[in-house]
This record gives structure tokens, sequence and C-alpha cells, in this order.
């Protein structure tokens, strides 16, 4: 299994600009979400998804949309990207709800926006 | 308590010190407390997840504890190595909304 993988590993916009970050997992998980980690913020999450077809919001959802058409995949959509928005994106999944079970990370991408 | 709150924020300890770390949580509609591990570059590993009140786990030379009526939980490493430095987080889960909410984490730098 490659458990969960993200792509692009690092990633440079300019203002304005969207774009689209990859996440997918190969274990079967209902659960998947998307954090980002700013610097003496822990992790935050930004939106989560309980099984294909359904999303909800996190604590800082703004900027950001997802969808989930399928269990494997949950890409996470900048629209206008902002200076803001500069972090490091990590994605998740667990096999049940995000309280029930430990959640498996991607490697994360890092990404600039000038 | 209204977030997910970590003390100390960052921790330097010599190699063979024992040391611990606190999360404090809102204690209302409690779900689950996870502990994770973060090494620098890496992603978040679990160590931990609990439920019930006055739970203890242990992996190795690391504990953890929870009090679920005063919302705090313990993580304790005993005998700290080097390879023991990383960011440890602890997160909140609820079980009506199945959000994971984090704190800010506590940085455990381990000097040889």
């Amino acid at each position: 299994n490659a458990g969960v993988t993200q792509t692009p590993k690092f990633q440079v916009l300019k203002t304005g600009q969207s774009m689209t970050l990859q996440c997918a997992q190969d274990m079967n998980h209902e659960y998947m979400s998307w954090y980002r980690q700013d610097p003496g913020m822990g992790l935050r999450l930004i939106h989560y998804s309980v099984g294909a077809g359904i999303t909800d919001q996190g604590e800082v959802p703004n900027g950001y949309n997802v969808s989930r058409s399928t269990t494997e995949d949950f890409p996470l959509r900048l629209l206008s990207a902002a200076p803001s928005q500069t972090s490091v994106y990590f994605c998740a999944s667990s096999y049940r709800g995000m309280g029930y079970d430990e959640q498996f990370f991607g490697p994360g991408t890092r990404l600039t926006v000038l | 308590i209204l977030n997910v709150e970590q003390s100390p924020q960052s921790l330097h300890v010599q190699e063979g010190d024992s040391t611990n770390f606190t999360c404090s949580f809102p204690s209302s509609n409690f779900y689950a407390l996870h502990w994770y591990r973060w090494e620098t570059a890496k992603s978040p590993e679990a160590l931990f997840v609990m439920t019930l009140n006055g739970d203890e786990k242990k992996k190795g030379r690391i504990s953890a504890t929870l009090n679920t009526k005063e919302g705090y939980s313990y993580l304790y490493i005993k005998g700290s190595q080097p390879e023991d430095s990383a960011t440890y987080l602890c997160a909140r889960g609820s079980g009506n909304t199945g959000k994971l909410i984090f704190g800010q984490g506590t940085t455990l730098q381990v000097k040889p």
C-alpha cells in the first residue's frame, strides 16, 4: 500500500492564481481531511469528508473548496491564491471518523504564494 | 477551556531525563483524545488514541494518561533519547461532528 499520497510536494503561485492540491489514499478509508500547518499554530482543519459525496467545513475553510467524488481521492482547490495561504498542507485519512481512529498523514505539500 | 491547549510550547532536556507534557481540552462532548509524534520534515504519526476516562496507554518509553472529567491528558517520556526529539501534538475528537482539533504542539529537543 502506498498509504496517503499528495502531489505536488512543492508549489509556488502568484497572487490570484488557482490550483488544485491532489490527495489520494489506497486504504479504503471513509474519512479524509485537509490541514494546514503554520508556525506556532499546530495543524488547523480546512475541510473534511466522511465519505464519497459528503464534505464539510473545518476551522479555516475560507478560500478553499473540496469535493469527494470517489473514496480514494480528496482534492483541495485554491480558488484565488493569497499570500496568507502560504503554508504546508497535509492530507489525512482514517478508517472511521476522526474521533474514532488514528489518522494517517500524507507527506505534505509546501505552498508559497507570492 | 475553549480550544485544545498544550504546554509547554517547547522543552529542552538532557539525554536520560524523563519529561512530560500537558494537553488541556474542553471536557464537554468529548469523544477521543489523540497523541501524534511529528519529526522535522516528516508527517505526523499516531502514538495513542484514548477514549475512556482513566485510560492509560504505553508504547515503549512513552506513555499517556487521560482525564476526561477535568479535560486533560499527560504524555510521559521516560529516559529521553535524542531520537525522541520531535513535536508532540494532541488532538481532541468530538463525537457529534467527527472533527479532530489539534493543539499547537510541544517541541522537545533532547541533547546528547
